[in-house]
């Protein structure tokens, strides 16, 4: 399977730094990359897509001026949280799109991100 | 992409068969059945996927009810390595999508494995 890498693995950071995560697909070009936050306990939530070249899509309820999103090569994706709080501490966990043969979407998840928010 | 239903828990025990259940009757002619997998404090990891036909890869099996209305994600002998989050995702072929959207991530089943 394809191989996407994130970095770093954990973040500490004070209320009101900016905080800058990776998503990088490590064996595959991918135009499209998803980033999602996940809380304790409960299940992925899709923050936005990321389009090489183009601007991301945000969901609803996603600030794209507090969450940017650059993806300004094939393989590389980066999220900012920018002046972050405690309530942006979450696991934050990107993916790339491949896309199969038999034009089937499989989705190659990186590792997380932890970030905590002092 | 049509909804799915999965139990939120299930608990197996060490070498044992696990069937993990989910239910998509709104699932519709071109859905696509996909199940990934989250160990703890990690990202989702793809297992399996299929159409109609009944699947075996070298992590799982997919059984596909013959009304596609349900399926099951076998796992033919339980590790405690596959305790994890399994997600039963439907999603239609990437032709048909032209906005880049996404898989939804319902609760998924919680799996434990007794030793």
């Amino acid at each position: 399977g394809a191989v996407v890498s994130q970095h770093p693995s954990w973040v500490i950071c004070k209320s009101g730094t900016s905080v800058k995560i990776e998503c990088r697909s490590l064996d595959f070009q991918a135009t499209t990359m998803f980033w999602y936050r996940q809380f304790p306990k409960q299940s992925l939530m899709l923050m936005a897509t990321s389009n090489e070249g183009s601007k991301a899509t945000y969901e609803q309820g996603v600030e794209k001026d507090k969450f940017l999103i650059n993806h300004a090569s094939l393989t590389l994706s980066t999220l900012t949280v920018t002046s972050a709080h405690p309530e942006d501490s979450s696991f934050y966990i990107c993916s790339a799109r491949k896309i199969r043969p038999d034009d089937i979407e499989t989705q190659y998840f990186g590792p997380g991100t932890r970030l905590l928010v002092l | 992409d049509a909804k799915t239903t999965q139990p939120n828990s299930m608990e197996s025990n060490e070498e044992e068969p696990v069937h993990l259940p989910c239910n998509h009757s709104t699932i519709s002619g071109t859905d696509y059945i996909h199940w990934y997998r989250q160990l703890p404090s990690q990202g989702p990891e793809y297992v399996i996927h299929g159409l109609t036909s009944n699947v075996n890869n070298r992590m799982a099996s997919l059984a596909i009810a013959e009304d596609r209305k349900s399926s099951t994600l076998i796992l033919h002998r339980a590790t405690l390595r596959d305790a994890a989050v399994y997600y039963c995702i439907l999603r239609y072929p990437f032709y048909r999508d032209n906005y880049g959207q996404n898989f939804v991530f319902g609760p998924g089943t919680r799996l434990s494995v007794l030793p």
